[in-house]
């Protein structure tokens, strides 16, 4: 596509719900990237993948974290039994090989509640 | 120590007058230097990047890049109101490595 897209742009879950955010990057982007954004923060960030390469796991902030990415493409960030701490924009970047820079896509706005 | 530095602002100028926004970095091998504009409830923006020491303008946009004093800059000369968000600043960790650090933004408010 165009852009980078995730979606849901927001979700409203209950503290212990799993939930999954997904990403579809630029085609062609060949590194994904997700960070979250807490109130008035900066970007943290979370998981780094690049091509058929391990993935760079070292952002996240606990086991209840995970990512995936299917076929070099798509993505999708699950956070397993959330808590209030999770709540914040979660965005999601691409790049291209070599590197100029993240295209980010719009965020999903998670709350916990 | 921050890996990334920025002041938090925010930094208030006057329309057509030059905005300088600075950013200091702890990772001396860092290679790759760039600058995203942030709107409020947006996602980032790339606007500049710089990889070799010295100026690189782009536009009003020039990033300013001094390795040896692990300093980078973002001058924007005749500042609008539109130009009014946080900017934050990015550095790659070293080795070639894709990732980059943020750090938290500087809000920058043009006052027209």
């Amino acid at each position: 596509g165009a852009g980078v897209s995730q979606s849901p742009s927001n979700k409203v879950t209950e503290k212990g719900k799993d939930v999954e955010l997904r990403c579809d990057p630029i085609s062609g982007h060949t590194a994904l990237y997700w960070y979250r954004q807490s109130l008035g923060q900066g970007l943290e960030f979370l998981i780094y993948f690049q091509g058929n390469s391990a993935p760079d796991k070292s952002g996240l902030p606990s086991d209840r974290f995970s990512a995936e990415r299917t076929g070099g493409s798509v993505s999708t960030l699950t956070i397993q039994r959330t808590q209030q701490e999770d709540s914040a924009v979660y965005l999601c970047a691409s790049s291209f090989p070599g590197f100029r820079g993240y295209t980010f896509g719009s965020g999903t706005r998670l709350t916990v509640v | 120590q921050k890996e990334v530095e920025q002041n938090s602002g925010p930094l208030s100028v006057p329309e057509g007058a030059i905005a300088s926004l600075n950013c200091t970095y702890s990772d001396r091998g860092s290679q790759s230097f760039f600058w995203y504009r942030q709107y409020s409830g947006k996602s980032p923006e790339l606007i500049m990047f710089i990889y070799s020491n010295g100026d690189k303008e782009d536009g009003r946009f020039t990033a300013q890049l001094n390795k040896a004093s692990q300093y980078v800059s973002l001058l924007i000369r005749d500042s609008q109101p539109s130009d009014s968000a946080t900017y934050l600043c990015a550095v790659n960790h070293s080795g070639g490595y894709q990732k980059v650090t943020f750090g938290t933004g500087t809000k920058l408010q043009v006052i027209p």
